[in-house]
């Protein structure tokens, strides 16, 4: 049973470019997390989203970020125009259920702005 | 969700139990306790949750106090691959997100 997968594993951008992040939840999970890690500093929630809805939003910065979770197809993370600020790494997880006990996390994506 | 308070480091000898403590005194009734680890850089992964009761799995021990103020996560022998950032959540059952701290640094030494 695969785990949590995400795409790709490392992404430089330079400044004003977008960048896109994939994640492909555990099988039979429909509750997809962003989690933003900034470099040594504690991972910050960013977004939930079920199957074509965005649930909580609550940890996503107010522009440029943007998030989706299709019917069919990986759950998307968008960041337009990035700046330097924006390195980090930007880690999945899914749950089975709304109110599951346990997330499992993806490997994450390392983002680089030059 | 409930503020935890954690040591941010904490050191073990290989082979023996790491005992890592966690203070959540303004836990409200149905919150429960969760204990994630991130071993260097990858994604957190979960150890184990509980209520009230003591739980043990495969990973780890919880022991939470009968007040419910504090817990321990117990690695009942630790190897050099348990080093890691260790995590103490608090989260209501109703809760989806995780609120994480900074967590202890757990290091395991030879």
């Amino acid at each position: 049973n695969a785990g949590v997968m995400q795409n790709p594993r490392h992404l430089v951008r330079r400044r004003g470019q977008e960048a896109r992040l994939r994640c492909s939840p555990m099988k039979g999970h429909s509750h997809v997390y962003w989690y933003r890690q900034l470099p040594e500093e504690g991972l910050k929630f960013m977004v939930y989203l079920q199957k074509e809805n965005i649930i909580d939003e609550s940890g996503m910065p107010k522009e440029r970020f943007s998030a989706e979770f299709p019917k069919e197809g990986p759950s998307i993370l968008r960041i337009q125009q990035v700046v330097r600020g924006d390195s980090a790494a930007y880690f999945c997880a899914s749950s089975r259920r709304e109110f599951s006990y346990e997330q499992y996390f993806g490997p994450g994506t390392r983002l680089t702005v030059t | 969700d409930a503020k935890t308070t954690q040591p941010p480091s904490m050191d073990c000898a290989e082979g023996r139990a790491a005992n890592l403590p966690c203070n959540h005194s303004t836990i409200s009734g149905n919150e429960y306790v969760y204990w994630y680890r991130q071993i260097h850089s990858q994604g957190p992964q979960y150890i184990i949750h509980g209520l009230k009761n003591n739980e043990t799995n495969e990973m780890a021990s919880l022991i939470i106090t009968e007040d419910r103020k504090s817990s321990t996560l117990i690695l009942p022998h630790a190897t050099l691959r348990d080093t890691a950032v260790y995590y103490c959540i608090v989260r209501g059952q109703a809760a989806q997100k995780l609120v994480f701290g900074q967590g202890t640094r757990l290091t395991i030494n030879p």
